[in-house]
């Protein structure tokens, strides 16, 4: 399967935690994107890169979320000190060219903050 | 930032044409319109992208009247595989922060 890959599915933590999920994009494309999505809402835009420079962030993203693309590949998005307002599904998605052009998206992240 | 409306939900008959509308009144000059499909525990799947008047790819049709407004995805002869939410995008180039989507159509087709 050559399409994004997202690890872990599934997270369950207890508040106050710090969690971190990976996101593996499609090889060549040099875009990747980081959304949150809550129950009957559509995506909500987070970050984006462009190979390993994070060149745009939501304003609404706090202090208490950083990601990074070390290598222009692979990319991972931290939360620390969970709050129950966290618990949504984290998606990635990675495009080749402009951020304008089709994005392919992983699976998700399901995140539980109890 | 763009404020992106949709129906909550829509129902249609196997091989009917459905034709889901989004709003968009304060779409900025440059905004891209795109639309998305996404099934339940998916993540979203690129169905259409325009700018003004009328594309067709293999799948949909999108229309964007002259006031770019609004906008009409169409899918021809639904299927029960088209069961899912439709999102409606407003994607900026004046910064991709300000990108929207809007809250989804939920279609359910019937057989």
């Amino acid at each position: 399967d050559t399409g994004v890959s997202q690890d872990p599915r599934h997270k369950i933590t207890k508040r106050g935690q710090n969690v971190t999920f990976r996101c593996d994009p499609i090889s060549e494309h040099n875009r990747l994107y980081w959304y949150r999505q809550t129950l009957g809402q559509g995506p909500e835009f987070l970050t984006y890169f462009q190979n390993e420079a994070q060149l745009e962030k939501s304003r609404l993203l706090s202090d208490r979320f950083s990601a990074e693309r070390p290598k222009g590949s692979f990319s991972t998005l931290e939360i620390q000190r969970t709050e129950q307002g966290d618990s949504a599904m984290y998606l990635c998605a990675s495009s080749l060219g402009g951020p304008y052009n089709e994005q392919f998206f992983g699976p998700g992240t399901r995140l539980t903050v109890l | 930032l763009a404020k992106i409306t949709q129906p909550i939900s829509m129902d249609s008959y196997e091989g009917q044409e459905v034709n889901i509308t989004c709003s968009h009144n304060n779409i900025a000059t440059n905004d891209y319109i795109t639309w998305y499909q996404q099934f339940p525990s998916q993540g979203p799947r690129f169905i259409i992208q325009g700018y003004k008047t009328k594309v067709t790819n293999e799948v949909a049709s999108l229309f964007i009247p002259a006031d770019r407004k609004s906008s009409t995805l169409s899918l021809p002869r639904v299927s029960l595989s088209d069961t899912a939410v439709y999102y409606c995008l407003v994607a900026p180039t004046g910064g991709y922060q300000k990108v929207t989507f809007g809250t989804g159509t939920k279609l359910q087709v019937i057989p």
